[in-house]
């Protein structure tokens, strides 16, 4: 069974850091494209980054220079370095792996989500 | 960068047939997948690629488009279709991607 748990949520003060985890079983996450995904509290999803494969990183533009993302391919964690936190980071965030979606992109696993909230 | 444009709302009688849309200049380059979100859930793909579903997915849901706009069409809606609907796709060049502003669909 394919299965992506995140973890590492909480509450930060404005201007924190947090790292959140995804880490993956019956996937590869050396061998997937994984995404990063945030919700606001009654907001639509928000692509936050991929990273491939490859290595290459791409980022949106809320958090780029802010976020970081990395793996672990020993532990099979995906990681996404949150810094200087707002409070208009809080959201749920949910990791996922990139399906074979020719022509285009999709998500076909996911998380269930863990929860940041940015507040003083 | 680009955009995807939802509807922000739409509602179907129990067993009758509706279309989502979501239109934006990367659709005439990419095929958008779509996920459906319950409250309290993870979003879940239904359709990828031209129309392809993953397994699971009832053949109810049908994807189609034209020019700049992608349609998620829900044939026979039932209740349990009742959710928010996202569009997602790949950004005109490629390597960064955008979500729709999703549609609620409510199932009277």
């Amino acid at each position: 069974e394919m299965k992506l748990v995140e973890s590492g949520g909480g509450v930060v003060q404005p201007g924190g850091s947090l790292r959140l985890a995804c880490t993956a079983s019956g996937i590869t996450v050396s061998l997937n494209h994984m995404t990063w995904v945030r919700q606001a509290p009654g907001e639509g999803l928000e692509w936050l980054s991929t990273i491939y494969s490859g290595g290459n990183i791409y980022y949106g533009a809320s958090v780029k220079d802010r976020f970081i993302v990395s793996r672990d391919n020993s532990k099979n964690i995906v990681y996404l370095q949150m810094n200087s936190l707002r409070a208009n980071d809080t959201a749920v965030y949910f990791c996922a792996r990139d399906g074979f979606c020719r022509g285009g992109a999709c998500m076909d696993v996911w998380g269930q989500g863990t929860t940041v909230t940015v507040s003083s | 960068s680009s955009e995807l444009t939802q509807d922000p709302a739409v509602s179907v009688a129990l067993g009758q047939t509706v279309r989502i849309s979501c239109q934006g200049d990367s659709l005439r380059k990419y095929f958008p997948s779509w996920y459906q979100q319950k409250p309290g859930q993870a979003p879940r793909l239904v359709m990828f690629g031209k129309n392809s579903r993953p397994p699971g997915i009832p053949d109810r849901f049908v994807g189609s488009d034209t020019g700049n706009t992608a349609y998620l069409t829900v044939t026979g809606a039932q209740a349990g279709d009742e959710a928010d609907y996202y569009c997602y796709c790949r950004d005109s060049d490629g390597d960064h991607r955008i979500f729709g502003g999703g549609t609620r669909l409510t199932v009277l």
